[in-house]
């Protein structure tokens, strides 16, 4: 079975800093999909970052980076020059993607509960 | 604008009660998913369905039931079955069960008094 692990449960970080979220997983499987989801106040879930695990560089979205170590099944998210709007649940999650097409359903991390302050 | 839109967005019920909670698309996504959310367990899928008509439990599905009817709909229903049903769902949809990327509704949080 797939599982996904965020150790850090609650972080904060000041306007303007860079902070690193992060991301454990485990399974047996090769092929897979990698995601960052971000939920704020609002509730409404909304993908932050994507990575395919056969693909070794790694994902950049404007502020929002990825270190993907896939030995160490390791899939942190680098936010960069933090704004008050990044304040929200941070959710890693993790997607197979089957030989002949398809995927199985994404698993999902506990979260993260990311502050930034003025 | 395209989107998911669930409603009602907060429910009180009494226990005992079935209770159903609707999840709308106009992004002609294939998928559609119906997750659970409680403070500190991550998101857990309660039943997905890939094509109208057909519909498979995920994780936790005992004491929920859903239809696909259309594929603009994925209604949820909370039976009484249900021993803990307090909680905020999300319902979601995707492209397809290729694509990897899902999109969310708003939530509706349903309080059983």
């Amino acid at each position: 079975a797939q599982t996904v692990t965020q150790s850090q449960p609650e972080m904060s970080v000041q306007e303007a800093e860079t902070v690193t979220l992060s991301c454990t997983y485990d399974t047996s499987e090769n092929n897979y999909y990698l995601f960052w989801y971000k939920q704020p106040p609002s509730r409404q879930m909304i993908l932050v970052i994507r990575q395919e695990a056969y693909k070794q560089q790694n994902a950049t979205e404007n502020r929002f980076s990825v270190n993907f170590q896939k030995a160490a099944k390791s899939f942190s998210l680098k936010i960069s020059d933090s704004q008050l709007g990044d304040t929200a649940m941070y959710f890693c999650a993790f997607m197979i993607r089957f030989a002949r097409g398809g995927q199985g359903n994404l698993i999902f991390g506990k979260g993260t509960k990311l502050s930034v302050k003025p | 604008d395209g989107g998911i839109t669930q409603s009602p967005k907060y429910l009180f019920r009494k226990e005992g009660q079935n209770v159903t909670l609707s999840c709308e698309q106009n992004l002609n996504h294939d998928a559609m998913y119906w997750y659970r959310q409680d403070p500190g367990q991550g998101l857990r899928l309660i039943y997905y369905s890939q094509i109208v008509n057909d519909f498979q439990k995920g994780d936790i599905a005992e004491g929920y039931s859903v239809s696909r009817e259309k594929k603009e709909s994925f209604p949820l229903t909370v039976t009484s079955a249900q021993k803990n049903p307090t909680a905020f769902y999300l319902c979601a949809s995707s492209i397809d069960r290729v694509a990897g990327e899902l999109f969310f509704g708003e939530g509706s949080r349903l309080t059983v008094l």
